[in-house]
């Protein structure tokens, strides 16, 4: 069974960081781009960034673009999300997802993790 | 620029069938868009995804009573023999090497 499971979230001030993980199981990590999406409270469903399944190219919404930084290991398949210089329109809860395809892209998001979720307050 | 619209909310009757719609912004008309649900306080899941000439691909176990269709700049998700879990938020969704779009939801009410 294909599971994406993310951790890393909780409550940070303004201005700090945050890293976030998302560990894959039951897939073939590097043949999956993967994706962060979010979602601010009762708001809908935002696409923050994205990377190949080689990880050798990344894609960020430009409200994140220059903070963030989406980085894979494939290795341990595991997809990570660095967050920087934290605001408090960051809160929301994050969501690790696969695309079918190695290529960022050329097909939807097929499959969630159950999210984590990132507070942005003093 | 790309630009997905959906309906803010949607009801029907148990048992009854509803028709959900997704529009595509002018000059994007030829766009594939994919459809998740999402129930309450869960983490979205992926339906199908709908190309301009109707033919869809549903996900893994997705029920039958769930299906995609397609006219001009519009993208379906029909549902029919409605069931009180059909109650759920669903986005529509575009891909493509730019930044990934999303419709803002539609909140359906069984």
């Amino acid at each position: 069974e294909v599971q994406l499971v993310e951790s890393g979230g909780g409550l940070v001030q303004p201005g700090g960081s945050l890293r976030l993980s998302c560990a894959a199981s039951a897939i073939t990590f590097s043949s999956h781009a993967m994706s962060w999406v979010r979602q601010a409270p009762g708001k809908g469903l935002e696409w923050v960034s994205a990377i190949d399944g080689d990880g050798g190219t990344t894609y960020y919404a430009g409200s994140v673009k220059g903070r963030f930084t989406i980085s894979r290991d494939n290795s341990k398949n595991t997809l990570y999300l660095q967050m920087n210089t934290l605001r408090a329109e960051d809160t929301a809860t994050y969501y690790c997802a696969k695309d079918s395809n190695r290529w960022y892209g050329l097909t939807p998001i097929d499959f969630w993790g159950q999210g984590t979720r990132v507070t942005v307050s003093s | 620029q790309l630009v997905l619209t959906q309906s803010p909310s949607a009801s029907a009757s148990l048992g009854a069938s509803v028709k959900l719609t997704c529009t595509l912004s002018n000059g994007h008309s030829s766009y594939a868009i994919a459809w998740h649900q999402q129930l309450p306080e869960k983490s979205p899941r992926y339906l199908m995804r709908i190309n301009s000439d109707g033919s869809h691909k549903k996900g893994d176990g997705v029920p039958d009573r769930f299906s995609g269709s397609s006219s001009g700049a519009e993208r379906y998700l029909s549902i029919s023999s409605l069931q009180s879990e059909d109650e759920a938020d669903y986005y529509c969704q575009t891909w493509g090497t730019g930044e990934r779009i999303f419709g803002g939801g539609t909140k359906l009410t069984v």
